[in-house]
């Protein structure tokens, strides 16, 4: 079945640092990506989507690009926050039809000032 | 932020007892969701509503019942707890317009302790 492998946490950076996080994918349809971000004690939020190959998600300053040839949706961030500290979950949504998510196991960011 | 609410938002319970957990959405939207999640594992999905009365199991479904009566609440039933069913349990829902990928939005979460 479809899953999502994201990289290993936790993971901890000093403020202005950049930031990756990798997440690669196995599907076998043409899924759309996600990256959920998780504040402590709350729920998830979106933080941006890709619902094609090549697209490119953006916001709040954090960015990933769709691959397929890799089949890769790597987060990234050119220079974090403390505020940023939080869990990212990269995740993907079968686009035949599905409306169902599969979650990576998701990585715990926290910034240093 | 999307208008959904979990209740209770806390509970510790007995092994062996009946836990209900309640969804409520003032959005309208057609599908909900109950996802848990535990440390390494991420999230995992335990079953999903696309309308009322219309439900499916999810990857973890076992141990686990829903009901949808209405478009706005979906409960989720522990029919017996255990231990293993100690866990943050999600609420979700999405539009679900037909053919359209489309944003999960999540409720605060209801923490479950299985003594």
């Amino acid at each position: 079945g479809d899953s999502v492998t994201q990289m290993e946490g936790p993971v901890t950076l000093s403020e202005e640092a950049f930031l990756t996080i990798n997440c690669t994918y196995t599907a076998t349809g043409y899924p759309s990506l996600f990256w959920y971000v998780q504040y402590p004690g709350e729920g998830l939020q979106l933080l941006l989507k890709a619902t094609k190959a090549d697209d490119k998600g953006s916001n709040k300053g954090f960015e990933a690009t769709y691959r397929k040839e890799t089949t890769s949706f790597h987060l990234e961030k050119g220079s974090v926050q403390v505020s940023d500290s939080a869990v990212y979950f990269c995740a993907l949504n079968d686009q035949g039809g599905s409306e169902k998510l599969v979650f990576g196991k998701g990585t715990k960011l926290t910034v240093n000032p | 932020d999307a208008g959904i609410t979990q209740s209770p938002r806390h509970k510790v319970t007995e092994t062996g007892t009946p836990v209900t957990l309640r969804c409520h959405q003032t959005e309208n939207h057609r599908y909900m969701y109950w996802y848990r999640q535990d440390p390494g594992h991420g999230l995992r999905l335990i079953h999903y509503s696309y309308g009322v009365k219309d439900t499916d199991k999810g990857e973890v479904s076992d141990g686990y019942s829903v009901s949808r009566s209405k478009t706005e609440d979906f409960l989720l039933t522990l029919e017996s707890a255990t231990s293993s069913q100690t866990s943050v349990y999600f609420c979700a829902i999405s539009l679900g317009t037909s053919g359209i990928v489309e944003t999960q939005y999540f409720g605060p979460g209801t923490r479950l302790l299985v003594l």
